[in-house]
């Protein structure tokens, strides 16, 4: 099955710095998502992405899907910020996703 | 909020033992997934239920089965609990059966002690 992969697994940043979390699978996919998860538990969608850039505030998304990876970019980052930020794959005729292992955000004030 | 809710928040019972977890979905949203997240896998998908009908499967156990009610309302049923079976369960839900945004409900903390 598609295997994918995200990086770094762990990132601490200051407050108002940016930063960079790539997401790269292994095949060909027809559904990609990006997650936050919050220090609570609360997995929030933040983008359906399976191709080309989209944007929401402070938060951007790009997947190339020819070459097999996504990017979240997060700008002026702030201490809500912090979490676990995951890339989840769809490639079949049905919803299934899967997840990577997820990169662990910590902003520090 | 995703609209999507989940009951019961937190659940704690005895190996052994059987539990039930409820999903509603979104208004409108046809499609009902259930998912684990424990520390030693990850987040991993079980079941997907569309219009009632069951539309994929994942790594799910055999004591594990789960439906979807004629109202679109989902439960998963979870028997002869193991210790290992101590983990986060998320239901998301979604308006059609595969290529669509997927919104999660806040989960169900399950142990088993």
């Amino acid at each position: 099955g598609i295997q994918v992969e995200q990086s770094p697994p762990d990132l601490i940043l200051q407050e108002g710095a940016n930063s960079t979390l790539r997401c790269n699978f292994s095949d060909s996919v027809n559904n990609l998502q990006w997650f936050h998860q919050n220090p609570w538990g609360q997995l929030i969608n933040l983008f359906y992405i399976p191709s080309g850039t989209k944007q929401n505030g402070r938060l951007s998304a790009t997947t190339v899907a020819t070459e097999r990876y996504s990017l979240l970019y997060i700008s002026s980052s702030q201490t809500t910020d912090s979490g676990v930020y995951f890339c989840a794959v769809g490639s079949s005729n049905t919803g299934k996703l899967i997840f990577g292992q997820g990169t662990t955000l910590q902003v520090k004030p | 909020d995703s609209g999507v809710t989940q009951t019961p928040k937190h659940l704690i019972t005895a190996t052994g033992q059987r539990v039930t977890l409820r999903c509603s979905p979104r208004s409108g949203d046809l499609s009902v997934y259930w998912y684990q997240q424990s520390l030693d896998q990850g987040l991993q998908f079980l079941i997907q239920y569309y219009n009632g009908e069951e539309r994929a499967k994942g790594n799910i156990l055999e004591r594990f089965s789960a439906q979807q009610f004629p109202d679109l309302h989902s439960e998963l049923n979870l028997s002869s609990l193991e210790l290992g079976d101590s983990a986060l369960y998320f239901c998301a839900s979604s308006a059609s059966w595969a290529t669509d945004t997927q919104y999660f409900g806040p989960g169900t903390r399950l142990t088993v002690l």
